[in-house]
């Protein structure tokens, strides 16, 4: 079983739509949650921590479930520029290394 | 801004030959990271770094080491490319204090 998994999708949406992704992760011991945006032939980048009280950033929302193991994302009112992928990762219970997970395919169309 | 740069975008070996990758960030960060990114498996661990001249294995270190010499510089080593190893490389640095990781721009390797 992988320690971090998402669906690949791809999600194909149009503009202006709400779009949410969730990923599940096996280590209950897991300590920080984040999402990264990679763009096509780009580098990873951090999109944003994932609190558990969850948090918000602009049209971005972060959630996470530890007892059921999941965080999700939520995108609303989606621009063609959200078009990337979205890759979940976690961090496990010492040190600075970071899980992540394949990433789910967001295209969002005019 | 923190940069991270990788010595080569592009690159194409023939099986057998020695390949050095390099890295480098000019943030003072503690820690590098070497990664490969494959289409369905996403980015799995190589080696990883937390000092100078200190190195751990990560989940995938077969086939593969790692010299770090200065801090600022992380190097990756395929002592005998195979073809398995045709991947696109991401090297990463972040801090003790954050656990965001910068990632450099990766070497996408072809072993023919």
């Amino acid at each position: 079983r992988k320690e971090v998994e998402q669906d690949p999708g791809p999600f194909n949406v149009p503009e202006g739509a709400t779009v949410a992704f969730n990923c599940t992760y096996s280590n209950s011991a897991s300590q920080s949650f984040f999402w990264y945006r990679q763009d096509c032939r780009k580098e990873p980048k951090l999109l944003m921590s994932v609190y558990s009280s969850g948090n918000e950033d602009g049209r971005f929302t972060a959630q996470l479930n530890r007892a059921s193991q999941y965080i999700s994302l939520l995108i609303r009112d989606s621009k063609l520029s959200d078009s990337a992928t979205y890759l979940c990762v976690v961090r496990m219970e010492y040190g600075n290394k970071l899980v992540f997970g394949a990433g789910t395919i967001l295209r969002v169309k005019s | 801004d923190v940069k991270v740069t990788q010595s080569s975008r592009y690159l194409v070996k023939r099986t057998g030959e020695k390949v050095f990758l390099e890295c480098v960030q000019d943030m003072d960060h503690e820690n590098m990271f070497w990664y490969r990114q494959d289409p369905g498996l996403g980015l799995r661990l190589i080696y990883f770094s937390y000092d100078v001249k200190m190195k751990e294995k990560g989940d995938i270190p077969e086939g593969y080491s790692v010299s770090r010499e200065k801090k600022e510089r992380f190097s990756l080593i395929l002592e005998s490319a195979s073809t398995n190893q045709t991947s696109m490389y991401l090297c990463a640095s972040s801090t003790d204090r954050a656990y965001e990781q910068y990632f450099g721009p990766g070497t996408r390797l072809t072993v023919t």
